[in-house]
C-alpha cells in the first residue's frame, strides 16, 4: 500500500477555532478521500470524504479541500468545540465510480486533536 | 449507510490460542475489509473478503493466522491463531456501500482483543 503522510500528530485548538488537519498521498491512482472520526473505545466513525474531481466540499462545520496537483487534502473544521476533541484520521483508496470496485484503505497515522474550552 | 456489528465486542486471550472474530451487516455488501489498529496507532489492512473468492492478504499478513471466512453478502469471520502478546489489537471490519455517485466505507464498532 502506498504511504499516506499526515500531520500534526497532536493539535490543541481553542474553542470557536479553525483546526485543520494535512495529508499528503503518493499513489495517483486514488481516487477516494475520506476522514474519519474516533473516539476512545470506538470504530472510526465517517466524518466527510471527497473525490477528485472537485476541489472542496462542505458538509455542516466540516469542510474536505483537494489540491490535486499537489496530492494534498486537508480537513477543516470550523467554530471547533470541546465535542470535537477525537483522534483524526485521513485515508485514501481506489473505490472506482460504478460501484462495487473498492480497494482497502491506506491511513495516514492520525491526529489527537483536543479543543480547549 | 449500513449497520455494522462485530462479535465479541472484547475479549482476553490466553497465548497460543485463537479467537474467531464475527462480523454482522444488515444490508447485502459485496466487499468486506478486515483491519487491525493497534494500541496508540493506525488502521492497517488486513485483507479484502469478497464474497464467492479467497480472501486476499495484505503485506505481512498471512491466511495461516489470519483464517477468513465469507459464507454469505452480509456475514464474515476473522480467526486470530495461535495468538501472542502482538496480537493485542482491535479488529475492525469495514463494508463498502454504493451511495449516490459513489461507493463509501464503513466500519464497524471493533473487537477489542487482548492476549496474555
Amino acid at each position: 500500500q502506498q504511504q499516506v503522510k499526515q500531520s500534526p500528530q497532536s493539535l490543541i485548538v481553542q474553542k470557536g477555532g479553525i483546526s485543520i488537519i494535512n495529508c499528503a498521498y503518493e499513489n495517483t491512482a486514488f481516487d477516494y478521500f475520506p476522514w474519519y472520526q474516533q473516539f476512545p473505545g470506538k470504530g472510526p466513525a465517517l466524518l466527510i470524504a471527497i473525490r477528485p474531481d472537485v476541489s472542496e466540499k462542505k458538509e455542516g462545520r466540516f469542510t474536505i479541500s483537494f489540491n490535486k496537483s499537489a496530492k494534498q487534502f486537508s480537513l477543516h473544521i470550523m467554530d471547533s468545540q470541546p465535542g470535537d476533541s477525537a483522534t483524526y484520521f485521513c485515508a485514501a483508496s481506489m473505490l472506482g465510480y460504478s460501484g462495487g470496485g473498492a480497494d482497502g484503505l491506506t491511513f495516514g497515522k492520525g491526529t489527537h486533536l483536543i479543543i480547549q474550552p | 449507510s449500513a449497520v455494522i456489528s462485530q462479535k465479541p465486542s472484547r475479549d482476553i486471550c490466553q497465548r497460543g490460542t485463537s479467537l474467531t472474530i464475527q462480523c454482522q451487516v444488515d444490508s447485502q455488501v459485496t466487499m468486506m475489509f478486515w483491519y487491525r489498529q493497534q494500541p496508540g496507532q493506525s488502521l492497517t489492512l488486513i485483507a479484502t473478503a469478497n464474497q464467492g473468492s479467497e480472501a486476499t492478504y495484505e503485506s505481512g499478513f498471512v491466511i495461516d493466522k489470519f483464517p477468513i471466512s465469507r459464507p454469505n453478502l452480509t456475514f464474515s469471520t476473522l480467526t486470530v491463531s495461535n495468538m501472542s502478546p502482538e496480537d493485542s489489537s482491535i479488529y475492525l471490519c469495514s463494508v463498502v456501500f454504493w451511495e449516490g455517485s459513489q461507493d463509501t466505507q464503513y466500519f464497524g464498532p471493533g473487537t477489542r482483543l487482548t492476549v496474555l
